[in-house]
């Protein structure tokens, strides 16, 4: 695609709902990132994919959050049982190759949850 | 962890003057990297410095590197109103997989 895409957009959840958020990078882009930013913070390194592998989980807040990459393309960040300080912006991003590049990010899921 | 480090944390200008913002970082690096993002979502790739570069130009940006200080700097000349975002400095570490970020700058220009 012509860049990176991320849905939905926005997401209000009641606590305790799993939710999906879904990623689909730039064609051809090998390294897959989910970030995740709380309001007016920086960015939080969750996790990491090279191909459909990922190399570093440990990013990862807690055990109710999981990530998958399919075919080396699209990716879906789950959160189970969502809580409330689950609330914040997901960015994802994709690069070329895995390190030493520019990343291109998607626009964002603003996940909210009451 | 959070590598980087820029400052100030905010910074308010008038329109056309200049602005400047600096980050700091604790490792050997590959390159660095500075983004913007506007409105809190998608961060836009501004430049890439690479560790033997001193200094890079694109547009109205101009970014320098000290690998000895292990500083860099973003100048953005000639400001105008939509220069207003957050803008964040990141680092490739030697032997990493992963940019390492700061906490952003927020810049607002006013007209």
């Amino acid at each position: 695609g012509a860049g990176v895409s991320q849905s939905p957009s926005n997401k209000v959840t009641e606590k305790g709902k799993d939710v999906e958020l879904r990623c689909d990078p730039i064609s051809g882009h090998t390294a897959l990132y989910w970030y995740r930013q709380s309001l007016g913070q920086g960015l939080e390194f969750l996790i990491y994919f090279q191909g459909n592998s990922a190399p570093d989980k440990s990013g990862l807040p807690s055990d109710r959050f999981s990530a998958e990459r399919t075919g080396g393309s699209v990716s879906t960040l789950t959160i189970q049982r969502t809580q409330q300080e689950d609330s914040a912006v997901y960015l994802c991003a994709s690069s070329f190759r895995a390190a030493n590049e520019k990343l291109f990010f998607g626009s964002g899921t603003q996940l909210s949850v009451l | 962890s959070q590598q980087g480090e820029e400052d100030p944390q905010a910074l308010s200008i008038q329109e056309g003057e200049n602005a400047t913002m600096n980050c700091s970082y604790k490792t050997s690096i590959n390159n660095l990297q500075w983004y913007r993002q506007n409105s809190g979502r998608g961060l836009v790739h501004l430049i890439l410095i690479r560790s033997n570069e001193r200094e890079k130009h694109s547009g109205r940006l101009r970014v320098t590197l000290d690998t000895s200080k292990k500083s860099s700097s973003l100048l953005i000349t000639a400001s105008r109103a939509a220069d207003t975002a957050s803008y964040f400095c990141a680092t490739w570490e030697d032997s990493n997989y992963q940019l390492i970020w700061g906490a952003g700058t927020k810049l607002i220009i006013k007209p």
